[in-house]
């Protein structure tokens, strides 16, 4: 029972390179997020999905992009990394009203 | 817009004592409220929930939450504290099972140190 898988686990990018995030989530649940983590600053939501082939912004949305084409997948897009997106990355996935939310370990990304 | 609010971005405390970290929360309508707790390094686990009913909940390893409506808090206690509860707490706010509310929003959290 894997839960939430997210790959990879650490990441190193040059400025302006391109890379994509992977969430995999085997409990067929609905909703499902992406999140920053900085110092300071908690979790703050970059962009969600509440079903296969939808996605919204949340609230720091500038610089990424998703695309949540299965279900049990969320992808989360950097087209042109810059140093500002250097963080750890959290996906997460929930059933509206059901409990709690699932976290993958998360991703820590450093931009150079 | 919704939002969660954690005052306290760093509490320390000795071990033995109790504990209170406050959460507040702007939403229209009642919400439905967590607690998760970050170890170092590690993902978040869930600690507690409230969804309706009884405004006080109990969750894990010891801790409990109060809902009061008329301060939109959501305060998380421990009546003592140990060592291992070192760890940075969130207050979250979740999506509604009626999908009027679908976004998963935290507060900054509070960071606590646990003295021995």
């Amino acid at each position: 029972n894997a839960g939430v898988t997210q790959t990879p686990k650490f990441r190193v990018l040059k400025t302006g390179q391109s890379m994509t995030l992977l969430c995999a989530q085997d409990m067929n649940h609905e909703y499902m997020y992406w999140y920053r983590q900085d110092p300071g600053m908690g979790l703050r939501l970059i962009h969600y999905s509440v079903g296969e082939g939808t996605t919204a912004k949340g609230e720091v949305p500038d610089g990424y992009n998703v695309s949540r084409l299965k279900k049990q997948n969320f992808l989360l897009g950097l087209e042109s990394a810059a140093p500002s997106q250097t963080s750890v990355y959290f996906c997460a996935s929930t059933v509206p009203g059901q409990g709690e939310a699932f976290f993958g370990q998360g991703t820590r990304l450093t931009v150079v | 817009a919704q939002s969660v609010t954690q005052p306290d971005i760093h509490i320390t405390v000795s071990e033995g004592a109790s504990l209170e970290l406050r959460c507040n929360y702007s939403y229209g309508a009642t919400p439905y409220l967590f607690w998760y707790v970050q170890s170092p390094g590690q993902g978040l686990q869930l600690l507690l929930k409230y969804f309706s009913g009884d405004t006080l909940v109990q969750g894990i390893k010891g801790f409990e939450a109060e809902f009061k409506r008329s301060q939109s808090s959501f305060n998380l206690r421990k009546p003592s504290v140990h060592w291992s509860d070192a760890a940075e707490y969130f207050c979250a706010v979740g999506p509604s099972f009626s999908g009027g509310y679908n976004k998963l929003i935290f507060g900054a959290g509070t960071r606590l140190a646990v003295h021995p």
